[in-house]
């Protein structure tokens, strides 16, 4: 399968607890997203990587969040200290883009994280 | 600021013909995507429009007027499995971004 992979599928911990999440894009994609997409709302833009450079944050993005693409190709995301309202799907999407090109964004099958 | 209006919920027969609206105001428009989403899965892309007029896909259309901060996705002779969520998004800036409606829940009944 050549498509875009998360992991763990699945999440459980108790609030104040750290979690790590893991997305690895289709391969030629040199670009990835991070959206959190709560129950009955569309996707929340979070975050996004050229290759590895992190070249936009969301103002959702509290302190807590950090990201990490550091070969610009898988990428992490890092909830510290977890918070009720974290609980949401965790999407990451890559697509590949150039000036002269734009191409739709693939997503993953997500994280779903439930915090306690 | 960013603000997608879409419907929440549409109801249609199989068979039949549906439109799902979307405005949006946004800046740094840089087009407007729909994607289906089935529940507990994740989005999957179905067309972009970044210049005024139509796209045609198969039984799915996408309309574009950026003056009027308007597209609707269409679905012709609707199936049973097009039920699903209907998600407009605007991409912003370079980077592409995008921002999200609140999605169009579609039930397509026999």
């Amino acid at each position: 399968d050549t498509g875009v992979s998360q992991n763990p599928r699945h999440k459980i911990t108790k609030r104040g607890q750290n979690v790590t999440f893991r997305c690895d894009p289709i391969s030629e994609h040199n670009r990835l997203y991070w959206y959190r997409q709560t129950l009955g709302q569309g996707p929340e833009f979070l975050t996004y990587f050229q290759n590895e450079a992190q070249l936009e944050k969301s103002r959702l993005l509290s302190d807590r969040f950090s990201a990490e693409r550091p070969k610009g190709s898988f990428s992490t995301l890092e909830i510290q200290r977890t918070e009720q309202g974290d609980s949401a799907m965790y999407l990451c999407a890559s697509s590949f883009s150039d000036r002269s090109y734009m191409n739709e964004q693939f997503f993953g099958p997500g994280t779903r994280l439930t915090v306690l | 600021g960013q603000n997608i209006d879409q419907p929440t919920e549409m109801t249609a027969t199989e068979g039949a013909i549906v439109q799902i609206n979307c405005t949006y105001q946004t800046s740094g428009f840089n087009g407007l995507f729909w994607y289906q989403q089935h529940a507990g899965e994740a989005p999957t892309f179905l067309s972009y429009n970044v210049l005024d007029g139509l796209e045609e896909k198969g039984r799915f259309s996408s309309f574009l007027s950026r003056s009027k901060g308007y597209s609707y996705l269409l679905l012709k002779e609707l199936q049973m499995k097009d039920s699903a969520s209907y998600l407009c998004a605007v991409g912003r800036r370079a980077g592409n971004m995008l921002t999200f409606g609140g999605g169009t829940r579609l039930m397509v009944k026999p």
